[in-house]
């Protein structure tokens, strides 16, 4: 019973380093969605995808890429860290045949530092 | 567009104290409407939902009907135990076309229950 999995929990980067961040779901999803969560801000859409090979921009995706070459795995990529980038990412899924009863199950994400 | 404003927080409550979190909304179509509540280190995990209005979504006490004349959503809990301490987040859902799911979400109400 995995459900949503983030890798890795806490990470701290310097200015300008790289890193990818680390999505896998067991469920079988289609539709996976990749958030960040700044105090007192909710949660924003970075990406999401509805498919493997499908990927699509969100409320804020200027810093970060992603892929989905998978079902299963839908990373997040960093390219050159900012202090702005500094935030809880959290990852989730759904089935497209599910949205209405259980719209998205969530990882427990990644606490994300840049200094 | 669609928005979600939640009452400012923190909220802070003795055990057994009532609890109202306010929760209204905008919305370009008929939203369904969720609660989630994150405990601290923890991903977001679905309360509970209502897909029309006047419908009564509940579960571990909570309750929140969906009021389409007032565009409300709000959480109630007649009596509040330390455990409940958490953030809450309003959600809602306008299904078909190009939503893919996509949830907007309010900012969050952090819940802090003393004994």
């Amino acid at each position: 019973n995995a459900g949503v999995t983030q890798t890795p929990k806490f990470r701290i980067l310097k200015i300008g380093q790289s890193m990818t961040l680390q999505c896998a779901q067991d469920m079988n999803h289609n539709y996976m969605y990749w958030y960040r969560q700044d105090p007192g801000m909710g949660l924003k859409l970075i990406y999401y995808s509805v498919g493997a090979g499908i990927t699509d921009k969100g409320e804020v995706p200027n810093g970060y890429n992603v892929s989905r070459s998978t079902t299963e795995d839908f990373p997040l990529r960093l390219e050159l860290a900012a202090p702005s980038q500094t935030s809880v990412y959290f990852c989730a899924s759904t089935a497209r045949g599910q949205i209405s009863n259980q719209p998205q199950h969530f990882g427990d994400g990644t606490r994300l530092s840049i200094l | 567009g669609n928005s979600v404003t939640q009452m400012e927080g923190p909220v802070t409550l003795s055990e057994e104290a009532f609890l109202t979190i306010n929760c209204t909304y905008t919305a370009t179509g008929y939203p369904s409407l969720f609660w989630y509540v994150q405990y601290p280190g923890e991903g977001l995990q679905l309360l509970l939902k209502a897909t029309k209005a006047d419908d009564k979504g509940s579960n571990k006490g909570f309750e929140a009907t969906y009021r389409k004349e007032t565009t409300s959503f709000h959480l109630e809990k007649g009596s509040v135990q330390v455990s409940d301490s958490a953030v809450y987040f309003c959600a809602l859902l306008v299904s078909g076309g190009t939503s893919y799911g996509k949830l907007t979400f309010g900012q969050g109400t952090i819940l802090t229950v003393h004994p």
